[in-house]
């Protein structure tokens, strides 16, 4: 079963500030989703990666297959990007249909 | 846009009571989840399923069933419910069986049983 780490836990920036986020795992996976839970609940799937980089807007999400570790990046960060922050994997050997695996989320509060 | 619609936002029921928590995607996604939150331990997979009338157990699958009748509806069912299943249920779907198809999620039901 994959072990999924993310780090840190809790965040807390001033607008403006250049943030990451981190995620590593523990075994070969063929995809990493980046999703956004907001308070209330519902969950957005941000990035879906399998390598290299993708952006959209101001988030950036980076994939190291080798180091098995992914990177979420908030430039210009605003207190809207205040939420929780997840990584999940679907690892290369198990799991029918999409079974994820998910990390305990990192908590981000952007003051104003 | 991809909908998934859970039925309620939060519920309320007592121990030993038969609870039932609807989902409804409207994309005609073939895949679609249920999995519970609880602070400190993330999101786990509770059962999914990839067709009609086809399940499969997540990771803590006990004390709960699950049911799909119809492609766009996925059923979760806590047969006798317990303190213990208090918590963040969230529904998801996805297209077809590819590793790159991103989940869509519901709202999220928050139960309490008391």
């Amino acid at each position: 079963k994959n072990e999924v780490e993310q780090s840190p836990q809790n965040l807390t920036a001033q607008e403006g500030e250049f943030i990451t986020i981190n995620c590593s795992y523990s075994v070969g996976i063929s995809a990493l989703h980046w999703l956004q839970q907001h308070p209330g609940g519902g969950i957005v799937s941000l990035f879906m990666l399998s390598s290299g980089k993708k952006k959209h807007g101001r988030l950036i999400a980076t994939i190291n297959i080798q180091e098995k570790h992914s990177s979420l990046h908030i430039t210009a960060s605003h207190p809207r990007d205040s939420a929780v922050y997840i990584c999940a994997v679907r690892s290369l050997a198990g799991g029918g249909a999409d079974g994820l695996t998910f990390g305990k989320g990192t908590h981000l509060i952007i003051q104003p | 846009d991809v909908k998934v619609t859970q039925s309620s936002r939060y519920l309320v029921k007592r121990t030993g009571e038969k609870v039932f928590l609807e989902c409804v995607q409207d994309m005609d996604h073939e895949n679609m989840f249920w999995y519970r939150q609880d602070p400190g331990l993330g999101l786990r997979l509770i059962y999914f399923s990839y067709d009609v009338k086809m399940k499969e157990k997540g990771d803590i699958p006990e004390g709960y069933s699950v049911s799909r009748e119809k492609k766009e509806r996925f059923s979760l069912i806590l047969e006798s419910a317990s303190t213990n299943q208090t918590s963040m249920y969230l529904c998801a779907s996805s297209s077809g069986q590819g590793a790159l198809q991103p989940q869509h999620f519901g709202d999220g039901t928050r139960l309490s049983i008391l």
